[in-house]
């Protein structure tokens, strides 16, 4: 599993849009990008997964270079209810295998 | 939707007691995992089981838990003599088919207290 680099904590505010980097150096050919978000006293809840470029749902986009060493995860027009830790992860997801999380962002909105 | 269930929501018990956690993942999920969380850090992956059997463990898996899937629906984690340490969060989870994205879908997670 590639190890992934993201910041421990960010302040937003109401109807800002939130980028948030994960860096992943050794990322490997077959490896995929995925977020997790989890609020507090809940279970995690998968967001969005990518392998390059651009991919947009409902929720999220992801943004994926092409040298693919980092991602940055972007929430458009957060509110309150959007403060929770975002947990990036990378690795083979051709087989259904256990998450190995991190210590994930701590994204605290602001009214 | 789709979710999965836990239950309870919140467990109490004495050092060196039983405890039963249960799970109702995914109806058509072939994949199934238990994790937990302590309080104030990450969360950690316990166990994984597909087709009846454990496929992966990790450390904190010793003797004292065991996995079981008794019916086609219902998916437990039996802690046989808790600890103190125990206390946690503990979070079923459910995946697909080989064919779909590695999407887990957690429980609401069950708060396990030892005293």
């Amino acid at each position: 599993l590639a190890k992934t680099t993201q910041p421990i904590s960010m302040d937003s505010y109401e109807g800002q849009e939130v980028n948030i980097t994960c860096s992943h150096n050794n990322i490997a050919t077959n490896d995929y990008i995925t977020w997790y978000q989890q609020f507090p006293s809940q279970g995690p809840r998968f967001i969005i997964q990518g392998y390059k470029t651009k991919v947009t749902n409902e929720v999220a986009s992801l943004f994926i270079p092409a040298d693919r060493k980092s991602s940055t995860l972007s929430l458009p027009r957060v509110s309150l209810s959007d403060t929770a830790v975002y947990y990036c992860l990378v690795g083979d997801m051709n087989r259904d295998d256990k998450i190995i999380f991190g210590k994930g962002t701590r994204l605290h909105i602001l009214p | 939707e789709p979710e999965v269930t836990q239950t309870p929501s919140h467990q109490v018990t004495q050092m060196g007691q039983e405890v039963i956690l249960r799970c109702v993942p995914i109806s058509n999920h072939l994949y199934f995992y238990w994790y937990r969380q302590i309080l104030g850090q990450k969360v950690e992956f316990l166990v994984s089981f597909y087709n009846n059997e454990i496929s992966e463990k990790s450390e904190i898996f010793d003797d004292q838990f065991s996995v079981e899937r008794p019916d086609g629906s219902n998916f437990t984690l039996k802690i046989r003599s808790t600890k103190l340490e125990d206390s946690a969060m503990y979070f079923c989870a459910s995946s697909g088919d080989l064919y779909s994205y590695n999407e887990q879908f957690f429980g609401p997670g069950t708060r396990l207290t030892v005293l």
